[in-house]
Parts: structure tokens; sequence; C-alpha cells
């Protein structure tokens, strides 16, 4: 099955600053890469996701961008905000019925 | 409103005693699935299902049974429930089988402690 490593595990940034979190997948067949955002005692929403066909997307504040070759992708969020502190989750789908999660980043942004 | 339930939100139980999670979705949804979160793990997909009467095994089914007879529910079944299934479980659901197609919308979450 897929193999999703996330890094890092915590990441504290001041206010206005830019975070950056980094995932690997394992099986090149992958194709789907959702970005989940789960605040405290919240359920995972959906912040961003792109697709293999693809190497870079924006929303906002927020990009994600995928290397296929060397299997990684990576959220970056610009001028963090204080409602930016939550848990983030890396994905990947190989069959699209399938997903599997990397451990997560808590990420604190200092005001 | 558009959404996905969960009950009970809350449960402790004893080692051994069957119990079911029901999932519900209200917007005609084809794929639901069930996730377990752990600490330091994050979510883990335990079952999916892609339509009424098709379900998959996901990356931890181990103790774990789902069944999909109507479209809008999916309930996860513990037969014999174990301590190391102590847990938050979510349930999601989206309108197309094709994750990436659309948005999949989790449940409230529900926390499961098993003596």
């Amino acid at each position: 099955g897929e193999n999703v490593e996330q890094h890092p595990s915590t990441l504290s940034v001041q206010e206005g600053d830019s975070a950056v979190i980094k995932c690997t997948y394992s099986d090149s067949a992958s194709n789907y890469f959702p970005w989940y955002k789960q605040e405290l005692g919240k359920r995972p929403q959906l912040i961003i996701d792109i697709r293999s066909n693809v190497g870079e997307k924006k929303d906002q504040r927020i990009a994600v961008t995928l290397n296929k070759t060397a299997k990684h992708f990576s959220l970056h969020i610009t001028e963090t905000q204080p409602e930016d502190s939550a848990v983030y989750f890396c994905a990947a789908s190989f069959n699209d019925y399938k997903l599997s999660f990397g451990a997560g980043t808590t990420v604190t942004v200092r005001a | 409103e558009a959404q996905v339930t969960q009950n009970p939100r809350y449960l402790i139980t004893v080692t051994g005693k069957k119990l079911t999670v029901t999932c519900s979705q209200n917007m005609n949804h084809e794929y639901m699935s069930w996730y377990r979160q752990d600490p330091g793990l994050g979510l883990r997909q335990i079952y999916y299902s892609m339509n009424v009467e098709v379900t998959d095994k996901g990356d931890v089914p181990e103790g774990y049974k789902v069944s999909r007879k109507e479209k809008r529910n999916f309930p996860l079944i513990l037969e014999s429930p174990s301590p190391n299934q102590t847990s938050l479980y979510f349930c999601a659901s989206s309108l197309r089988i094709d994750l990436g197609t659309d948005t999949q919308y989790f449940g409230p979450g529900t926390r499961l402690t098993v003596l």
C-alpha cells in the first residue's frame, strides 16, 4: 500500500511569516494529493488538492507543489495568521478510492 | 442542511461487547469511508464504499466490519472490540467515487474507548 511521510511534526512560525510542510509518498502510481486542516476538536476539512498532471496550485494564501519525479509534495502558507494554527494532514491516493494520510503537522502561529 | 452525522459521538465500552457506530449523509453521495485517528499516526482508512453493496478494505480493516445497504448509511461494526481499537473515528463521504473529483466531507467524529 501507499506510505506517506510528513515533516515536520510540529512547526512554530511568527505571524506574517511563511510555513512549509513537506510530504513524500512511496507509490509512483499515486495521482491525487489533498491537504486537510483540522482545528482543535474539529473534523478535518479539505483546504487544497492537486492532481498528478499539475505541478502547482494556488488558492489565496495557500499553495501546493508536486514533484512527481522525486515523489514529494509540499504545502505553502504565506502571510500566516493566528487562525492558521491547526493540524495539517497531507494524503495520497493511487487508485481514486483509497486515501493514505501523513501523520500530521501541528502548526502554531505566534502573534 | 447538507451534512454527515455520526452516532454516538462518545462511547465507553468493554472488551468483547459488540457495538455499531452509525454514519449517515443526506447529500446523495456515492462514496463513503471510515477512518480512525490516533496520535502520531494521522488518519488511517478502515473501509470505503463506492456504492450500495460495494465495499472494500482500506489500510487497517482488521477487527471491523461495514455494510452499505442504503446509499445514505454506512455503519461501522466492531464485533468484538479490543483496547487497541480505542480511537477517534471519522466517517466521510463525497458525491462521486473518484477522490479528487469532489470534496470529501467528514462527520463530527466518534470517540471510542474500549476498556
